[in-house]
Order: C-alpha cells, then sequence, then structure tokens
C-alpha cells in the first residue's frame, strides 16, 4: 500500500522560531509536493521537486524554503514563523511521468503559530 | 495558465438522494482532470481522473463525472449518497505540459443529513 507520512499531525511554534516539516514516502516516486489548504481558499502549491536537490518555486513561496537530499524525503521550512503561515500543510508524491499522474498525499500537519 | 471554479463551497443533501458537484475549469492547454475527497483529518485520496477516451469516468465509491470540453466542466455526480460520504471534495487540473502539480479549486462540502 502507498504511503506518504508527515512527521507531525499538530505542531504550535511561536512567532519566529524556524519550522521544519518532513514528508517521507515510500513509493520511488520522483515528484514531490508541498501545499498549503486553507478555508475557502482550496490547496495553494508552495514548493515542488522532481528530483533529488532540484526544486521548483510555486504559486506561494514567500516565507518558505525547502530541501531534498534523498529522493524519498522532502522538507519544508518556514525560515522565521509568521501568523499568517497558520495553516494546514499536505505533502504529495508521484511518479514522474506524464502530467495525469496520481498524486499521493500524507495526512497533513496543522501548524499553529502564535 | 489554470484555474479551477468550484461553484458551491457547501452542499447539504439527504441520505439516499443524488448530488451534482460541480467544477469549471480554464486552460490554454489540453488538460487532465481529477476529484479528490478528504474525510475529515485525513490528507486527500483520488476519486477519480480524467486522461483521455470516455468522457464519463467512472471512480470510487459509486462516484462519477463527465468531462465536458464544450462547456469546460468536469461534474461530479453519486446517484445514491451515504453518510459516510460527507467530506470535502477539490476539483483538480492539471495541464500537459509544464509543471506537473495540481491547480485545485476552492473545495465544496458535501453534508449529507439523515
Amino acid at each position: 500500500d502507498v504511503k506518504v507520512t508527515q512527521s507531525s499531525r499538530y505542531l504550535v511554534k511561536r512567532t519566529g522560531e524556524k519550522v521544519f516539516l518532513e514528508c517521507v514516502q515510500d513509493m520511488d516516486h520522483e515528484n514531490m509536493f508541498w501545499y498549503r489548504q486553507d478555508p475557502g481558499l482550496g490547496l495553494r502549491l508552495i514548493y515542488f521537486s522532481y528530483d533529488v536537490k532540484m526544486k521548483e518555486k510555486g504559486d506561494i513561496p514567500e516565507g518558505y524554503s525547502v530541501s531534498r537530499e534523498k529522493k524519498e524525503r522532502f522538507s519544508l521550512i518556514l525560515e522565521s514563523a509568521s501568523t499568517n503561515q497558520t495553516s494546514m500543510y499536505l505533502c504529495a508524491s508521484s511518479h514522474l511521468g506524464l502530467a495525469g499522474e496520481t498524486q499521493y498525499f500524507g495526512p497533513g500537519t496543522r501548524l499553529l503559530v502564535l | 495558465a489554470q484555474s479551477v471554479t468550484q461553484l458551491d463551497s457547501q452542499v447539504p443533501v439527504f441520505e439516499e438522494a443524488p448530488v451534482e458537484l460541480r467544477c469549471n475549469y480554464s486552460s490554454s492547454v489540453s488538460v487532465y482532470l481529477f476529484w479528490y475527497v478528504q474525510y475529515p483529518n485525513q490528507g486527500l485520496q483520488l476519486l477519480l481522473k480524467y486522461l483521455s477516451g470516455s468522457t464519463l469516468v467512472k471512480g470510487i465509491n459509486g462516484f462519477e463525472a463527465e468531462f465536458n470540453k464544450s462547456q469546460t466542466s468536469f461534474h461530479l455526480r453519486k446517484p445514491s449518497v451515504h453518510i459516510s460520504d460527507t467530506a470535502e471534495y477539490f476539483c483538480a487540473v492539471t495541464g500537459d505540459t509544464g509543471r506537473r502539480a495540481l491547480t485545485f479549486g476552492s473545495g465544496t462540502r458535501l453534508q449529507v443529513q439523515p
């Protein structure tokens, strides 16, 4: 069974802290994605990666960075957390293949920044 | 650029009634279309997708969707809903060129009442 895991389900941080969100997939997928989910806005792409050490900005990259040192792991970093980064963060992965490849999602990390 | 519009933010329906969740998209290239479901406190799960061929696509849990190119729509239907279908449903699109990330609609919350 395919699996995408995220390091934390719930996280509470203070403004200005550096925050790491980890995502691991066991399907040998090339593509990995970080989305942010907010009520009424759906999911918005923060960053994605199609190979180790490769990354591309999504639609809302400001205030975030990413790291992909190994194929199975994709980390999202909030350099200095702010209250407007309080949100649900979802990681996904897919094969490189055609554009119609299914993306598989992790359970999400709900982040609260105080 | 692509965009997705889900016309209803909430759809209340009684158990065993039929339901249609509406989705319209815009894109300048050929598209692949997806419906994902998110049950409470979970990540997203693929319901169905349209890549090519027959415009009527059948998915899991008795759902189906019809791709209508002239109306740029991909509405999701189920002839008889169950309490367990209560969830948030997301329509998404990706093009056959460029980035592989999905562009999501804002979501429709389906509330099935007894």
